[in-house]
């Protein structure tokens, strides 16, 4: 079946304003994650969903950030009032694994995010 | 929190060689995955191997989780094999999946 998806594959804002990212997981996986990659970070977790709640939000940078899951599928992450150290790509990755569990995770293409 | 290292950091290989990419953790993990990123920043899972040895096709990998290392060989190499290896690893005191990274290795194979 499909892979993970995300849109858009590109964005470009200013500083201060509001961006939406989405993912939409592969079908039937329970388990949703966050990542975000950076040049001087490297890969990072930034939030775990197991069905449409999220009980590991400790890689969230700021209070700006939030995420949100629906139907125990698409999910969007969101980031307030914009700033440049956001620039990044945002990964967003998928697995079968049940509450509690860890499995294989499949990573979507990303969202590169630039704030101007 | 755990500390994942990886080495080397860059490698250059001639088309046709054989490398060994290493992953050493800090602490104790539920799993154990190798990707690898391609140019377009694609990650591909190559991997999920908490411990034992795996092989598909001209790579292998084998985790020693009592040693806390990881190794991953590429062998008879191709130029579509360049981009860069990433070793994550799902934390021993995790009660989620979370993945934490290494810094990668970047692996240039020339023609």
């Amino acid at each position: 079946g499909a892979g993970v998806s995300q849109s858009p594959s590109n964005k470009v804002t200013e500083k201060g304003k509001d961006v939406e990212l989405r993912c939409d997981p592969i079908s039937g996986h329970t388990a949703l994650y966050w990542y975000r990659q950076s040049l001087g970070q490297g890969l990072e977790f930034l939030i775990y969903f197991q069905g449409n709640s999220a009980p590991d939000k400790s890689g969230l940078p700021s209070d700006r950030f939030s995420a949100e899951r629906t139907g125990g599928s698409v999910s969007t992450l969101t980031i307030q009032r914009t700033q440049q150290e956001d620039s990044a790509v945002y990964l967003c990755a998928s697995s079968l694994a049940l509450a509690g569990g860890s499995d294989t995770q499949y990573f979507g293409p990303g969202t590169r995010l630039t704030v101007l | 929190g755990i500390q994942v290292e990886q080495s080397p950091p860059d490698l250059i290989l001639q088309e046709g060689a054989n490398s060994t990419l290493r992953c050493n953790f800090s602490d104790s993990v539920n799993n154990l995955q190798w990707f690898h990123q391609n140019p377009w920043g694609q990650l591909i899972n190559l991997f999920y191997i908490p411990s034992g040895t795996k092989q598909n096709g001209r790579l292998s990998a084998t985790t020693v989780a009592t040693e806390r290392y990881s190794l991953l060989y590429i062998s008879s190499s191709q130029t579509t094999d360049s981009g860069v290896y990433f070793c994550a690893v799902n934390p021993g005191s995790s009660n989620t999946g979370k993945l934490i990274f290494g810094q990668g290795t970047t692996l240039q194979v020339k023609p």
